[in-house]
């Protein structure tokens, strides 16, 4: 069964608006990491933050976590036509056996 | 690009038949995991390998097996292939110095026929 679960599970935006999304998870982490995936792709590590932490920034990624209530949310900035892609959280303990959430369909509209 | 090789890129066959799924991690990686997304169940975790041998189990069915060689390179085998078995199959490796971070090859992707 899924680790993760994100919402929305598709966004559709203008450019130049904020994307948030959201991800839900079952058991306690060690870390948790967000990726990217280009249609048909391979997956594109983006950013991870560890259970210890609240909040990471990576250029205009911003990433919250929230391990009382078992969530994280994944905020970009200023959204790009080129941002268009889906997104996915992962979460594991040691990162052996990372589980991959359903992801969220962003669509970024010039 | 990630470093991580996958081959074939692309894979038709039929029902019944078995297919090998080459992948070449990155240089100096240790861990290669596979995974499989089809369009219904998301990517999921089929199984691990560290330095050859079996470290972490998925979802992976009987009929599917997998191996990592002294070189370091995996090959996931499919037999008895059914027509839900058509997925996209990604290969990802980590350096086990470096937390968290898979990097993911650009994947195989299976159509069974």
């Amino acid at each position: 069964s899924q680790q993760g679960e994100e919402d929305p599970q598709a966004l559709s935006i203008q450019e130049g608006e904020n994307a948030t999304m959201n991800c839900s998870y079952k058991t306690s982490i060690n870390n948790l990491q967000w990726y990217r995936q280009n249609s048909g792709r391979g997956l594109v590590h983006l950013i991870l933050i560890r259970s210890n932490e609240r909040e990471k920034h990576s250029g205009r990624l911003r990433v919250t976590l929230d391990t009382s209530k078992k969530s994280s949310s994944l905020l970009i900035t200023a959204s790009r036509a080129a941002d268009t892609a889906s997104y996915f959280c992962a979460t594991g303990y040691n990162t052996d056996k990372l589980i991959f959430g359903t992801g969220t369909r962003l669509q970024v509209f010039p | 690009d990630s470093g991580v090789t996958q081959t074939p890129k692309h894979l038709i066959t039929a029902t019944g038949q078995r297919v090998t799924l080459r992948c070449s991690p990155r240089s100096g990686d240790l861990s290669v995991y596979w995974y499989q997304q089809s369009l219904d169940q998301g990517l999921q975790f089929l199984i691990q390998y560290y330095n050859g041998e079996e470290r972490a189990k998925g979802n992976i069915l009987e009929r599917f097996s997998a191996q990592q060689f002294p070189d370091l390179h995996s090959e996931l085998n499919l037999s008895s292939l059914e027509l839900g078995d058509s997925a996209l199959y990604f290969c990802a490796s980590r350096d086990p110095r470096v937390a968290g971070e898979l990097f993911f090859g650009e994947g195989s992707r299976l159509t069974v026929l």
